[in-house]
């Protein structure tokens, strides 16, 4: 048990849907990163934050959208979606803002029909 | 061309073997060498950390990284069953905030 929670663990919904994916990172954590791992893609790094601010940006998508609240935990928020969408979004967490020493949930398999 | 390659396998091999498991890559800024684990239905889990070039050694693993090839590897001796999962490389510029993963080579040890 690597200490990062997520859930929902299992989501299927429709295209042109919304939804949000929740994190909560091993405590003591004050940087959240969540990736999404596609067959033909791989794990794909969405965005960073820590302690509450953005930090880094990868190839998240503009209809995605996340945020890290005071408490830590980080929400990902997916609109508009697309069957393309479709995949495994991990949240993983760290301790300092900069290492590659990454801890990561179990993932929110999201399925869009 | 992608930042890293790795074979996704899948690679099949007895118990007790040696595995090799490998990754090049073409950014030669990164400084930052990992191993990821990924077990069915899981998320990933760190197994071996490298910073710069050099060999790492972590019981039946070895992590090694040769800079001047851009190429990095993992051995695995006398592989166990419970070895069967997906490993993935991943690398990073000092620095920066972004780990790059490879695409993952899926292994199973057989018994």
């Amino acid at each position: 048990d690597s200490g990062v929670t997520q859930t929902p663990k299992h989501l299927i919904t429709a295209t042109g849907q919304r939804v949000t994916l929740r994190c909560s990172p091993r405590s003591g954590d004050l940087s959240v990163y969540w990736y999404q791992q596609s067959l033909d893609q791989g794990l794909q790094f969405l965005i960073q934050y820590y302690n509450g601010e953005e930090r880094a940006k990868g190839n998240i998508l503009e209809r995605f959208s996340a945020q890290q609240f005071p408490d830590l935990h980080s929400e990902l928020n997916l609109s508009s979606l697309e069957l393309g969408d479709s995949a495994l979004y991990f949240c993983a967490s760290s301790t300092l803002p900069n290492t590659g020493e990454l801890f990561f949930g179990e993932g929110s398999r999201l399925t869009v029909l | 061309q992608k930042e890293v390659e790795q074979d996704p396998g899948p690679l099949s091999v007895p118990e007790g073997a040696i595995v090799s498991l490998n990754c090049t890559y073409s950014n030669s800024a990164f400084q930052y060498f990992m191993w990821y684990r990924q077990y069915s239905r899981k998320g990933p889990e760190l197994l071996m950390y490298t910073y710069s070039s050099g060999n790492k050694e972590d019981g039946r693993f070895t992590a090694q990284v040769d800079k001047s090839s851009k190429y990095i590897s993992l051995f695995i001796r006398d592989s166990q069953p419970s070895d069967s999962a997906t490993y993935l490389c991943a690398m990073m510029v000092e620095g920066a905030q972004k780990l790059v993963f490879g695409q993952g080579t899926r292994l199973t040890i057989n018994p």
